[in-house]
């Protein structure tokens, strides 16, 4: 079992649609999670932390649910630009940060 | 500029040939990471070094070297390519793991023929 699974996609949703993702890990003493975003044939970037609480940051919430041992990305009114695979990165005891494989998203007019 | 810089962008090389991939940045971090990306796999850990006298193995470092050259530089050498080393390589630094932020170069693709 992969230690961080995402569902591979492609999720495609038209413009101004809100397009959620899920990602769950199978380390339960896993310390730290975050949502990175990777553009075509680019580097990944940090889009976000995940806290305890939920978060939001403009159109984007991410949840935490350690009970079940997944956290989730919601994009309300998606954009053109949103477009990119999205990556879903733990961090594990250890300082170990594991990433997987990432969620495919295309946003079209 | 970029923060991170990887040299080459791009190579092409043939099984058995050394290939070395270069890594600098000017962000003033102690940490340095090499990992590589494959299609459905996700990025994955080569080796880390935590400052110049540090080197770490990563869960993929066979058939790979690296050298801390200075706190700025960090290569990664395949002593002998294989086909299955074709990926996109990346490199990061980070102020420390704790963040979750790493600070990638923009990649370099090796294809070994």
């Amino acid at each position: 079992r992969k230690e961080v699974e995402q569902d591979p996609g492609p999720f495609n949703v038209p413009e101004g649609a809100t397009v959620a993702f899920n990602c769950t890990y199978s380390n339960s003493a896993s310390q730290s999670f975050f949502w990175y975003r990777q553009d075509c044939r680019k580097e990944p970037k940090l889009l976000m932390s995940v806290y305890s609480s939920g978060n939001e940051d403009g159109r984007f919430t991410a949840q935490l649910n350690r009970a079940s041992q997944y956290i989730s990305l919601l994009i309300r009114d998606s954009k053109l630009s949103d477009s990119a695979t999205y990556l879903c990165v733990v961090l594990e005891y250890g300082n170990k940060l594991v990433f997987g494989a990432g969620t495919i998203l295309r946003v079209k007019s | 500029d970029a923060d991170v810089t990887q040299t080459p962008r791009n190579r092409i090389t043939k099984t058995g040939k050394r290939i070395m991939l270069e890594c600098s940045q000017t962000k003033g971090h102690d940490r340095m990471y090499w990992y590589r990306q494959d299609p459905g796999l996700g990025l994955r850990l080569i080796y880390y070094s935590f400052d110049v006298k540090d080197i770490n193995k990563g869960e993929i470092s066979d058939g790979y070297s690296v050298s801390r050259q200075a706190q700025a530089k960090f290569s990664l050498s395949l002593e002998s390519a294989i086909p299955n080393q074709t990926a996109l390589y990346f490199c990061a630094t980070s102020r420390g793991p704790e963040t979750g932020e790493l600070f990638f170069g923009e990649g370099s693709r090796l294809t070994v023929l």
